[in-house]
């Protein structure tokens, strides 16, 4: 079967520094995603990591450790259109398997 | 450019009844289509998937059926819906790649009463 844990909820200020933690073990691995999904919406993508390491794209960045099955989102300089749950996905066998998501509430 | 579109965005069914939501995507030829459900304050799980015409895996037994007739189309079908199917249904797409990122229609919000 395939577990994949990231925390429920996060509060953070604007401004501020986030990281989401994800850890997983599953059957197979061709990399892993990271998602944000506004409340009523669609997933949109945000990063891939298959090689471990740090991938940085603007004021996001993705880690990988495939020895220890853990990955982080890292969101920079926080806005209040961050707001929202953070998806934490593994790519298996043509498909991917998601994580229940990280609620993230930016304050004022 | 490749779009998805998925209708519709809203549905209320009764119990008993039967259920067809339809996906179609354009601007790309062969993708792997998806199903996936999200309850409320949960996360994605995957229903089915097809890597071809005719083609459909099944993830978890339920209650629910997919066909893919085209290449681009995508059907979710149920004969009698339960309470349980309530939940927001998105289709998505990708390449044929092993690690193919997916891309995900608006979504139909289903409420089964």
């Amino acid at each position: 079967g395939q577990n994949i844990d990231q925390p429920t909820e996060m509060t953070a200020t604007e401004g501020a520094i986030v990281q989401i933690n994800c850890t997983y073990q599953t059957s197979g691995f061709n990399g892993l995603f990271w998602y944000q999904q506004h409340a009523g919406e669609a997933p949109t993508f945000l990063s891939y990591n298959v090689l471990d390491g740090l991938e940085e794209k603007g004021r996001f960045s993705s880690f990988l450790s495939r020895s220890k099955g853990y990955s982080y989102l890292l969101l920079k300089e926080l806005q209040m259109k961050d707001s929202a749950s953070y998806l934490c996905a593994v790519a298996y066998d043509y498909k991917l398997s998601f994580g229940a998501g990280t609620t993230v509430t930016v304050r004022a | 450019s490749q779009t998805i579109h998925q209708w519709p965005a809203t549905l209320v069914q009764p119990v008993g009844s039967p259920l067809s939501l339809e996906c179609t995507v354009e601007g790309t030829s062969n993708p792997n289509l998806y199903w996936y459900r999200q309850a409320a304050g949960r996360g994605l799980q995957l229903l089915f998937y097809s890597v071809g015409i005719g083609q459909i895996s099944s993830e978890v037994p339920q209650n629910l059926s997919a066909s893919r007739p085209q290449d681009r189309q995508f059907i979710l079908s149920s004969k009698k819906l339960l309470l349980s199917d309530s939940g927001f249904y998105l289709c998505a797409w990708s390449g044929q790649g092993l690690n193919e990122k997916l891309f995900f229609g608006s979504g139909t919000q289903l409420s089964v009463l």
